[in-house]
């Protein structure tokens, strides 16, 4: 079955300093893979998407994810944190055939000043 | 502006009580989507539809029914059978399968 795991449910980082936020999946076959972002009692927000044409992806805000098959991960990033960038972060892939996405429990980013 | 409108923003049940969540969206998509958020927990999909007038369960059905006569607009009713109502509601769409899905802003659901 497909899954997706995010390796830390929580992240503090200090603005200013890069960030990484990690995702392991499980399928069967090549997924499409997203990195959403929420802020406190909005919806979520895409940041990025891979869908196979190339293993870096630039995603908005500044944040990058990387798409490795051989890890299985897709792991997001940003070269210096913003105290705008606080919120969760949702690691989401979908399920065969399309239909459905598989979520994340979720990263909470917190940026210290 | 495009974009999906979730109404209310804050919901309260009674017990014993059906409430209907409100979901439209003018972005002309063929797909959408219902999940339910509880903290820690991610989300989980209770009901998705790819088309008007059809729709599938769900991992978390049980409870909740919905309703898909127009192509903008997927209302989601959280029945008395839903033991445990208090979440957070995101509803979502999507051009087709595969695609990136958009969400709304949400609705908060309490009970009295």
């Amino acid at each position: 079955a497909q899954s997706v795991t995010q390796l830390d449910s929580h992240v503090s980082v200090s603005e200013g300093t890069p960030v990484l936020l990690r995702c392991n999946y499980s399928s069967s076959y090549s997924p499409s893979l997203f990195w959403y972002v929420q802020h406190p009692n909005k919806g979520l927000q895409l940041l990025l998407k891979y869908t196979s044409a190339a293993t870096l992806v630039k995603g908005i805000n500044g944040f990058e994810a990387e798409f490795k098959k051989s890890e299985t991960s897709f792991h997001l990033t940003k070269p210096s944190a913003h105290m705008s960038d606080a919120a969760e972060y949702f690691c989401v892939a979908t399920m065969e055939y399309g239909n459905k996405l598989v979520f994340g429990a979720g990263t909470i980013l917190r940026v210290k000043s | 502006d495009g974009g999906i409108t979730q109404s209310p923003k804050y919901l309260f049940r009674k017990e014993g009580q059906n409430v209907t969540l409100s979901c439209e969206q003018n972005l002309n998509h063929d797909a959408m989507y219902w999940y339910r958020q509880d903290p820690g927990q991610g989300l989980r999909l209770i009901y998705y539809s790819q088309i008007v007038n059809d729709f599938q369960k769900g991992d978390i059905a049980e409870g909740y029914s919905v309703s898909r006569e127009k192509k903008e607009s997927f209302p989601l009713t959280v029945t008395s059978a839903q033991k445990n109502p208090t979440a957070f509601y995101l509803c979502a769409s999507s051009m087709t399968k595969n695609q990136p899905q958009h969400f709304g802003d949400g609705t908060r659901l309490s009970i009295l």
